[in-house]
């Protein structure tokens, strides 16, 4: 049972645009979000989080958006950069809990 | 280097074989993560433990996978009478905290080929 999901696999984006890369959760008790980046043959790396009781949080080119209402979360990522390439992994766990559940990744291409 | 270390980063083993992969977590870390990315899929979480105990070993296979972290040296995932389907990357995280709003920083994998 997938309660975290990235609906689209991959997503293109010209250099310079906006990148936005949607997660869909179906457990309204999770309190905490994540969101990783993955290279090829390297391991995820933390890039920004979100607790339930904020709808938005920033960080330099990188926002979180949660709109708890919807069990939607979405990362934008402004300017898009050719680094930015890399597989973007949504997570989320449990005030009470110690899983990460983890959605299954979306390809993001930023095209020179 | 004060992240998340796994070693071997690439493994083969035939079928049949045992496999054993270790975690040295972040300095300071004492609350370690392994989970599993199969191919074309998402990761999945297989046990967490702390320092001598498993808090939760829900997402391991129940048979010829066990998991410890002594109290000195690196967590160990080991895999017994290894088949194909094991195949894999094994990515082994640690945070600082063991609930509530708490990240997790992985290290950068170990790669199962079974052949």
């Amino acid at each position: 049972d997938q309660q975290v999901k990235q609906n689209s696999p991959s997503l293109s984006v010209q250099e310079g645009r906006i990148s936005i890369l949607n997660c869909d959760y179906t457990n309204s008790m999770f309190d905490y979000f994540l969101w990783y980046k993955k290279y090829p043959a390297e391991g995820p790396t933390f890039l920004i989080s979100i607790s339930s009781i904020k709808d938005k949080n920033e960080d330099g080119r990188f926002t979180v958006f949660l709109n708890k209402s919807a069990k939607h979360l979405s990362l934008h990522i402004v300017p898009s950069q050719p680094g930015d390439s890399a597989v973007y992994f949504c997570a989320a766990s449990l005030n009470t809990g110690n899983q990460f559940y983890f959605g299954t990744g979306t390809s993001l291409t930023v095209i020179p | 280097n004060a992240g998340v270390m796994q070693n071997p980063r690439h493994l083969v083993r035939r079928r049949g074989q045992e496999a054993r992969l270790r975690c040295s977590p972040m300095k300071g870390h004492s609350h370690v993560y392994w989970y599993r990315q199969l191919p074309e899929e998402g990761l999945k979480f297989m046990v967490y433990l702390q320092k001598e105990n498993i808090i939760d070993e829900s997402g391991m296979p129940k048979e010829r996978f066990s998991a410890e972290f002594p109290k000195e040296g690196p967590s160990i995932l080991r895999i017994q009478q290894v088949v194909r389907g094991d195949s894999a990357a094994y990515f082994c995280a640690s945070s600082l905290l063991g609930q509530g709003r708490n990240t997790i920083y992985f290290g950068e994998g170990s790669w199962l080929t079974v052949v």
